[in-house]
């Protein structure tokens, strides 16, 4: 079955840096993109960008611009995540999930804290 | 990219139907058939309820379903059940420069 299996949480200063991954199985991995997904505590789903497994073409949420940046390894079957300059405001579960016109499947969530 | 809206909660006694609206604008809900729903329990990942707004994936009950009418989508859920109780987040292919957006969620309370 399909499936995506994220890496384990991580504790970072401020201004540190995070590398998310998140390795798929159960299907062709670059036939579909890969989208990251954040959720910070209480709070809603916030879409962060995608990536093409296919070229590594890239899209980001233009308030994360110049902070994240989105990767594949093909030979691994595995995406990643990295977010550069943490802030509090950060700390949150970061899911990958396949994506075509939906989100579908998801990884079991990542919780990167971000306290000094 | 403002959110899709959606209520904040809603509530229902078992077997009853309940109704979650999600509502965007023509660059989004109103102009692609690419509105999906996700069902999260707490402490879990998002799961797929709906996609393409009224396509339900293998292994989902057919008491959820889902449409579409103008700038709003809705998913709708009959027979309530205990465990149907989470949030529901909707989400839409938009023309933006970000191409997909949620909605803020909504917590479904089964009484």
């Amino acid at each position: 079955q399909v499936q995506l299996v994220q890496s384990g949480a991580e504790v970072k200063k401020p201004g540190a840096s995070v590398k998310v991954s998140c390795k798929a199985s159960g299907y062709t991995f670059t036939s579909y993109g890969i989208s990251w997904v954040r959720q910070a505590p209480g709070q809603g789903l916030e879409w962060m960008g995608w990536i093409s497994a296919y070229n590594g073409n890239t899209n980001y949420a233009q308030k994360l611009q110049g902070r994240v940046t989105m990767t594949t390894d093909t030979s691994t079957s595995t995406a990643y995540m990295e977010l550069r300059s943490l802030r509090s405001d950060d700390t949150a579960v970061y899911y990958c999930a396949v994506v075509g016109n939906w989100f579908d499947p998801w990884g079991q969530g990542t919780l990167v804290t971000v306290s000094s | 990219q403002s959110a899709l809206t959606q209520p904040a909660s809603v509530s229902g006694s078992p077997g009853q139907s309940i109704t979650i609206s999600c509502t965007g604008t023509s660059s989004d809900v109103g102009g692609y058939n690419y509105v999906s729903w996700y069902q999260q329990h707490p402490g879990k990942a998002p799961k797929l309820m709906i996609y393409e707004v009224s396509n339900r994936p293998s292994g989902v009950s057919n008491r959820f379903s889902g449409s579409k009418s103008g700038n709003t989508a809705s998913l709708t859920i009959s027979g309530l059940q205990a465990e149907d109780e989470a949030d529901y987040y909707c989400s839409s292919y938009t023309s933006s420069s970000t191409p997909w957006v949620f909605g803020g969620g909504t917590k479904l309370t089964v009484l």
